[in-house]
């Protein structure tokens, strides 16, 4: 079975900062990583798929990058409605999900 | 638009059975793999089961092979899944999602999800 490593597992950043998040997989999965967000009593929504391919209506400042096993998640502009928790998922083999990120408002 | 919605949540004991249904509208169902995936109380994200579109393939997590069945019914743009010797780590909120068709991988992303449908497993 491959394992997503996701790290941190929360952060805390001001408005308007950049934030990254990474996620590393347990063997290569060339570009089969895909980041989703999920916001307190809803269903996630997927934001990136295929490492840096972003979802149709998802705001530019969110960005992805990376192959082989190391994976980055970007928010280039931290914003209020950004609140929520991220995670990685690869698509290589099966599903597996990261632990997920909190991303809070500092 | 495309609409998922989930049903046949509830309390059941351990050893228990309960049977998930989502409701899919907006696209031609047949034509897409779906998929369920879990959240316990406060955690993360957990793959249960897949189906493929077409000749229905099935996929499961390892945790849940043998005790739940996945299975959809394309004329009724119906999946089900079937979960027996409930357990109280199964306890979650239920989710159905669908594909993107635009992702180059053989096993694609998850782009629209269903509200989800809570169980409990408790005595």
């Amino acid at each position: 079975d491959i394992q997503m490593t996701q790290s941190p597992s929360s952060l805390s950043a001001s408005v308007g900062d950049r934030v990254t998040i990474t996620c590393q997989a347990s063997q290569d999965i060339s570009k089969y990583l895909n980041w989703y967000q999920q916001k307190p009593g809803k269903a996630p929504k997927l934001l990136i798929y295929d490492a840096s391919n972003l979802e149709t209506g998802v705001p530019s400042r969110f960005s992805g990058s990376g192959s082989g096993t190391d994976f980055t998640f970007t928010i280039s502009s931290l914003q209020p409605e950004d609140i929520a928790t991220y995670y990685c998922q690869q698509n290589y083999n099966l599903w597996t999900f990261g632990h997920g990120t909190k991303v809070e408002i500092k | 638009e495309v609409q998922l919605l989930e049903s046949g949540g509830g309390l059941v004991q351990p050893g228990g059975s309960l049977r998930l249904s989502c409701a899919a509208s907006g696209f031609t169902f047949s034509s897409y793999s779906m998929t369920w995936v879990r959240q316990a109380p406060g955690k993360g994200l957990e793959w249960v089961s897949a189906i493929s579109g077409g000749a229905g393939v099935p996929y499961y997590a390892d945790y849940v092979k043998g005790r739940f069945t996945i299975s959809r019914d394309n004329s009724k743009n119906t999946l089900n899944l079937q979960m027996n010797s409930l357990r109280a780590d199964d306890t979650a909120v239920y989710y159905c999602a669908r594909e993107i068709s635009y992702s180059s991988g053989w096993y694609r992303p998850f782009g629209k999800w269903g509200q989800g449908t809570l169980v409990t497993v408790s005595s």
